[in-house]
């Protein structure tokens, strides 16, 4: 297993403003790390894949970079719906996820 | 349309074995690439990726799990199966399954809304 860590766990911010996300691998994940956005009782849903690709229908106000270990989830611009948990993910070799940031509304 | 669909048991007893099938519709687990992976919940806290298994019969398991789990599919019903082995009662949880693409970055793309499973005497 590759150990994924976020952080923060937790963040709040308001509608509007820019957040960043990090995660880290304990090795190389290479390009093989994804972002979920997850709401309250809903399934995850892809946001980004292959560290910077945005997923189909997904705002441009979300973005990633990174590479190696390092990796972050930028969101600019908050909206209402921007509120919830986020989860990085590696594919690089079986497919471990951090433990999730959630994202409150300060 | 890609639709995927949990079904199974709410409540096991600890030590009973856990089955649960994942049917699909919108793809084929026979089209090169393509998987699906189970992925579980619990609740209040982080996903945690269980298993996978592609359309050339390969299996990934999670190693932590390794030795209770096993997947199966049955391409013609468009079904996948997963069996986890001596439940207890920190295996309580939602139970997702997904479409994994494993030539695009192993992105899991399409869930199934998750079955929610009470592991309790």
């Amino acid at each position: 297993d590759i150990p994924m860590t976020q952080s923060p766990s937790s963040l709040s911010a308001s509608v509007g403003d820019k957040v960043t996300i990090t995660c880290r691998a304990g090795q190389t994940v290479s390009s093989f790390l994804n972002w979920y956005q997850q709401k309250p009782g809903k399934a995850p849903r892809l946001l980004i894949y292959a560290v910077s690709n945005l997923h189909s229908g997904v705002p441009s106000r979300f973005s990633g970079s990174g590479s190696g270990t390092d990796f972050t989830l930028t969101i600019s611009g908050l909206q209402p719906e921007d509120f919830a948990t986020y989860y990085c993910q590696q594919t690089y070799t079986t497919y471990t996820f951090g433990q999730g940031t959630k994202l409150e509304i300060k | 349309q890609i639709t995927l669909k949990e079904a199974g048991p709410t409540l096991v007893k600890p030590t009973q074995t856990l089955t649960l099938t994942c049917t699909f519709s919108g793809f084929s687990l026979s089209t090169s690439g393509v998987g699906v992976s189970w992925i579980r919940q619990p609740p209040g806290k982080a996903l945690e990726w269980l298993a996978v298994i592609y359309w050339n019969d390969d299996k990934r398991y999670s190693p932590s799990l390794k030795s209770r789990l096993t997947i199966t599919k049955d391409t013609s019903k468009s079904q996948v199966v997963l069996t986890m082995t001596n439940m207890d009662p920190v295996d309580t949880g939602t139970y997702y399954c997904a479409q994994q693409e494993r030539y695009n970055w192993g992105r899991l793309v399409d869930w199934g809304q998750g079955t929610l499973v009470t592991v309790s005497s």
